[in-house]
Order: structure tokens, then C-alpha cells, then sequence
């Protein structure tokens, strides 16, 4: 199972919108609406943000959003702040039982 | 309020076994799949093995299938994962998961994570 495809960075400044892709195959995000994305924060452990490719865990603020088309998925942060940054992953299930992630995005704010 | 605690971390040599632990609290345990989740130095993070809530099913990505094995005590509200034949792509921070509370397709809840080191 190949890890799906993240852009290595993206950046914005303060209350700018970005947006990270996660490019995947048929056999996982195309077929599957199981896409959840996380963020890490150096010498952390990840956090979930989304899950099930929309749906936000309480507490997580509305700026995060998530969608799909075919086989990309995408997340949107927008009102970017400082306390954003940090490594972002995506993960599909992808079938028989297994999970498969995004190789990861460094968000920077400018 | 949830926890999971790893352990059980540390170096080894290659061929070596290992056996990590992780203790949970905060839910009940029994109710709810497990994962192991791990990320190389530096690296991305790969899933590598899930559970089922009473431990009757497990599955394995391809890279650790035949040489580790996860197995829980829910009496212990404890998580294990028995590594074995371990090589040095095998070092990274090994993380347990606990599944969604509605829904099992992501990891809602994280360890801190414990480091093996193979070499």
C-alpha cells in the first residue's frame, strides 16, 4: 500500500485560508468515505481534526473543514493562527482491514 | 478523561524481541478496538496493526504481519504489541490508538508514544 500524496509544505499568514490535498487511488479515498486528518505538533502525538472526511471531533474549531472529490481529499484551515502550525496527516481506510496515511504537510504561518 | 500510556520502548538488536505495553484509562476499554501506529524518526506515520474490542480479531500491515503480534488483557485495561525478528527499519515511535466512539475508520484518541531504537 503506497502512502497517499501531501503537498511537503504550505504557508499563509494570519487569517488567510489554506488548503492540503491528499491524493490517494481507488482502492482507498476514492472508494471510501473514511478520510480523517490529523496534526502533529513536534515532539507530540498526533491529534484528530476530522474524521469520516467532514466531521469535526468536538472541540476542534469550525476554521478546520474537510471535503472529497474522486480521489482527493483535501483539508481547509482558514483564519489561519500561529497556534495552526505544525505537521498535517491525512489516513483512509483502505480496505480488508488496513489504513494507509498521507506522507504529511508542514503548515507554516508566515 | 482519556489516557493511553505506552512503554516498554528501548534498543534492541537486530533479530531481537520487544514487547510494548500500553495502559488505557478513562473509557471502557473492553468496548472499543485498538490500534498501533508508528512513525520513524523524522518520518511519516504507517498503521500497523489493529485489535478488536475483545480480541478475537487482529490484522497486520504487510510490513510486520508474521513477526509481531497485538493481543490486549481487558481485566488490565492493557494493550500489548509482541514485536519479534526486529530489523532496523523497525525503529521509529510506536503509538496505540483507541478507535472512534462513533465509528472505528480513525484514531480518535493517542498515546504519547515509546521510542524503539533497533541497532
Amino acid at each position: 500500500q503506497s502512502a497517499l500524496t501531501q503537498p511537503r509544505s504550505v504557508s499563509g499568514s494570519p487569517g488567510q485560508s489554506v488548503t492540503i490535498s491528499c491524493t490517494g487511488t481507488s482502492s482507498d479515498v476514492g472508494t471510501y468515505n473514511f478520510v480523517s486528518w490529523y496534526q502533529q505538533r513536534p515532539g507530540k502525538a498526533p491529534k484528530l481534526i476530522i474524521f469520516d472526511v467532514t466531521k469535526r471531533p468536538s472541540g476542534v474549531p469550525d476554521r478546520f473543514s474537510g471535503s472529497k472529490s474522486g480521489n482527493t481529499a483535501s483539508l481547509i484551515i482558514s483564519g489561519l493562527q500561529p497556534d495552526d502550525e505544525g505537521d498535517f496527516y491525512c489516513c483512509s481506510f483502505a480496505g480488508s482491514y488496513s489504513w494507509v496515511f498521507g506522507t504529511g504537510t508542514e503548515v507554516t504561518v508566515l | 478523561e482519556v489516557q493511553l500510556v505506552e512503554s516498554g520502548g528501548g534498543v534492541i538488536q537486530p533479530g531481537g524481541s520487544l514487547r510494548l505495553s500500553c495502559a488505557a484509562s478513562g473509557f471502557n476499554f473492553h468496548n472499543f478496538a485498538m490500534h498501533w501506529v508508528r512513525q520513524a524518526p523524522g518520518k511519516g506515520l504507517e498503521w500497523i496493526s489493529l485489535i478488536s474490542g475483545t480480541g478475537g480479531n487482529t490484522f497486520y500491515s504487510d510490513s510486520v504481519r508474521d513477526r509481531f503480534t497485538i493481543s490486549r488483557d481487558n481485566n488490565k485495561n492493557s494493550l500489548y504489541l509482541q514485536m519479534s525478528s526486529l530489523k532496523t527499519e523497525d525503529t521509529a515511535f510506536y503509538y496505540c490508538a483507541k478507535v472512534g466512539k462513533n465509528g472505528d475508520s480513525f484514531f480518535e484518541y493517542w498515546g504519547q508514544g515509546t521510542l524503539v531504537a533497533v541497532s
